[in-house]
């Protein structure tokens, strides 16, 4: 059981636009900024957004990324084949003190 | 740029203790304010953040692991650890290294990662 909640799974077809949620409460996402990780498969994950919406050097501007509250979402615009991956979101829970993952959500380019 | 490699055993005994490090390139572990972290994905399912250490020695460490893990930073060498005392089948998982871009009161901030190292438990 993730202390995020995400959709297991979400799809769409090319040149689609997707959004991928993730679910939190006042100790982390309503606290504290959220990161997204897209997973590749076989691969090591990789940053895609930070502090919310912020895209590192190189991530295509397909990606973008809002919070709102104890929420926070992912979205896929233009979607390609080569987005299908595993997305996480991440943040720091204040009551742990420790960062926290979501459960993972499956990326399928139909 | 900063890269990170993860090195060590990938066959460890249950009862004993996994021991893995991490060699970072490319840059300083002491430069910047940075912490040092780990986290681990079990075959098939999400990830799971282990802890972190800053270059003081500070750590933050996941409850639920906190009694077994120990991290620790060597400056000289530019790499950083993980031990995990007692372990048993249930971790079994790829083990990776990342660069914590977080503060002290915040974190989830993972750049870069290094590629992984798959620990199996068995006898």
């Amino acid at each position: 059981q993730s202390v995020l909640t995400q959709p297991p799974s979400a799809s769409g077809t090319p040149g689609q636009r997707v959004t991928i949620s993730c679910s939190g409460s006042i100790s982390n996402i309503g606290s504290n900024y959220v990161c997204w990780y897209q997973q590749l498969p076989g691969t090591a994950p990789k940053l895609v957004i930070s502090r919310n919406d912020q895209r590192p050097s190189g991530v295509p501007d397909r990606f973008s990324g809002s919070k709102s509250g104890t929420s926070a979402s992912l979205a896929i615009s233009g979607l390609r084949s080569e987005d299908e991956a595993d997305y996480y979101c991440a943040t720091w829970d204040d009551s742990l003190s420790g960062a926290v993952f979501g459960g993972g959500t499956k990326l399928t380019v139909l | 740029q900063v890269q990170l490699q993860e090195s060590g055993p990938g066959l460890v005994k249950p009862s004993q203790t996994l021991s893995l490090t991490c060699t970072v390139s490319g840059g300083s572990i002491s430069s910047g304010s940075y912490y040092w972290g780990w986290i681990r994905q079990p075959a098939g399912k999400g990830l799971e953040w282990i802890g972190r250490v800053y270059t003081s020695g500070t750590t933050n460490y996941n409850p639920s692991l906190k009694s077994r893990v120990t991290m620790s930073v060597d400056t000289f060498k530019n790499q950083f650890s993980l031990k995990l005392n007692s372990v048993t089948a249930a971790d079994t998982a790829v083990y990776y290294c990342v660069r914590d871009i977080g503060s002290r009161w915040s974190g989830g901030w993972f750049d870069p990662w290094g590629q992984g190292t798959l620990v199996t438990v068995s006898s």
